[in-house]
């Protein structure tokens, strides 16, 4: 079946450090792929999409490009601040998985001063 | 604000009892999605339901109901409760299955169920 995997957290970084969350999946066919954010006692929220290769998804300084030849959707920030601590998932969305999200286990990222 | 509201925020409970969680998603979508996350699973996808109609199984225990009413509110319950259960449940709404996968979804601020 379809599944996600992402990098073994928890990531700490120092604030303006380059930030890389890499992300890799499992599926038939084209799917749709996404990026959540956790912030601490919060749902998730959307942070960036992709709907086809080579599509790139941005939002709040993040960037992450849907390749299909490594089946990869790694999550990017070129400098992190101290709010972007929270948790990120990586997620699919396919027909082959009757539409429903499929998460990866997520990974948390403190970004100290 | 994601304009999908859960209640309670919290609920505390025993063993062998029955809760109801409750979801009234976004204003015009019609589908939702109920999810549990817990330390040691993760976020896992539990039910979806669409115009009234369940959609989607996912990892729901026979113990674990849902549905969705006219008024497309959903309820979550969670009966013969056990510690395992203890848990953040979502929900999650999102506007149409036929255009489904370019939609997202969007998520509620989660019920925290504690069972002692």
């Amino acid at each position: 079946g379809d599944s996600v995997t992402q990098m073994e957290g928890p990531v700490t970084l120092s604030e303006e450090a380059f930030l890389t969350i890499n992300c890799t999946y499992t599926a038939t066919g084209y799917p749709s792929l996404f990026w959540y954010v956790q912030y601490p006692g919060e749902g998730l929220q959307l942070l960036l999409k992709a709907t086809k290769a080579d599509d790139k998804g941005s939002n709040k300084g993040f960037e992450a490009t849907y390749r299909k030849e490594t089946t990869s959707f790694h999550l990017e920030k070129g400098s992190v601040q101290v709010s972007d601590s929270a948790v990120y998932f990586c997620a699919l969305r396919s027909k082959t998985s009757y539409d429903k999200v499929i998460f990866g286990p997520g990974t948390s990222l403190s970004v100290i001063p | 604000d994601s304009g999908v509201t859960q209640t309670p925020k919290h609920l505390i409970t025993a063993t062998g009892q029955r809760v109801t969680l409750r979801c009234s998603p976004r204003s015009g979508d019609l589908s939702v999605y109920w999810y549990q996350q817990s330390l040691d699973q993760g976020l896992q996808f539990l039910i979806q339901y669409y115009n009234g109609e369940e959609r989607a199984k996912g990892n729901i225990l026979e113990r674990f109901s849902a549905q969705q009413f006219p008024d497309l509110h959903s309820e979550l319950n969670l009966s013969s409760l056990e510690l395992g259960d203890s848990a953040l449940y979502f929900c999650a709404s999102s506007v149409d299955l036929t255009s489904g996968l370019y939609n997202e979804q969007f998520f509620g601020p989660g019920t925290r169920l504690t069972v002692l």
